[in-house]
């Protein structure tokens, strides 16, 4: 089975501080996404990375910065963590050319 | 730019009937795919069911089918003889070619809550 893990569950910060999402896929897939969750927003693409050290911007990139040093590891910077950054946060994979994404459990992120 | 619709924020079922989750699609793309998705409140996306532009029919999984008009541009899921398990948010989503390399992203809608009566 495919497996997606984030770092953290639940994640409290306060406003101004550097946070570090990170994402992990264990099965050689290419393509790595970030997306943000709000209530009556749906999900929205961050960035998304289709390999080791490319990236793409999504429909809101602002505020947010991405790392893929390895192939199997994604991770989400939020520079300096605003109020309005509290979200739910999903990272996704899928093999090059594939449409089928999986999706790791979540990360609730509070900032304060 | 692709967009989805889905109208119903929330909908409550009686438990062993059917139900119907809407959602509209606009795209300009000849090629496109459609998916629905499960979000049970552990918080985890759980695909259930893909519906490709050009396939002849309709996509079906167990007691999960997509009711696909494409001149309508709609694709419903539709839930047979629903479960207090069915209970969850419901995401219909689109696959879009990336600009670059021919990569996929996907363009979510905002969800419906379905919640099954006992």
């Amino acid at each position: 089975d495919v497996k997606v893990t984030q770092s953290s569950r639940y994640l409290v910060k306060r406003t101004g501080e550097k946070v570090f999402l990170e994402c992990v896929q264990d099965m050689d897939h290419e393509n790595m996404f970030w997306y943000r969750q709000d209530p009556g927003l749906g999900l929205r693409l961050i960035y998304f990375s289709y390999d080791v050290k490319m990236k793409e911007k999504g429909d809101i990139p602002e505020g947010y910065s991405v790392s893929r040093e390895k192939k199997e590891r994604f991770s989400l910077i939020l520079e300096s963590a605003s109020t309005n950054q509290t979200s739910m946060y999903l990272c996704a994979s899928t093999p090059y050319s594939s449409y089928e994404q999986y999706f790791g459990p979540g990360t609730r992120l509070t900032v304060t | 730019a692709q967009k989805i619709t889905q109208t119903q924020p929330g909908m409550f079922v009686q438990e062993k009937e059917a139900v119907t989750l809407d959602c509209t699609y606009d795209t300009s793309d000849p090629s496109y795919g459609l998916f629905w998705y499960k979000q049970p409140s552990s918080g985890e996306m759980i695909f259930l069911i893909y519906q490709g532009s050009y396939d002849q029919q309709n996509a079906t999984e167990g007691r999960y089918s997509l009711n696909f008009q494409k001149a309508r541009k709609s694709a419903n899921l539709v839930i047979s003889a629903s479960q207090l398990g069915d209970s969850a948010m419901y995401f219909c989503a689109m696959r879009e070619v990336a600009a670059n390399f021919g990569n996929e992203k996907l363009t979510f809608g905002t969800g419906t809550r379905l919640t099954i009566i006992p």
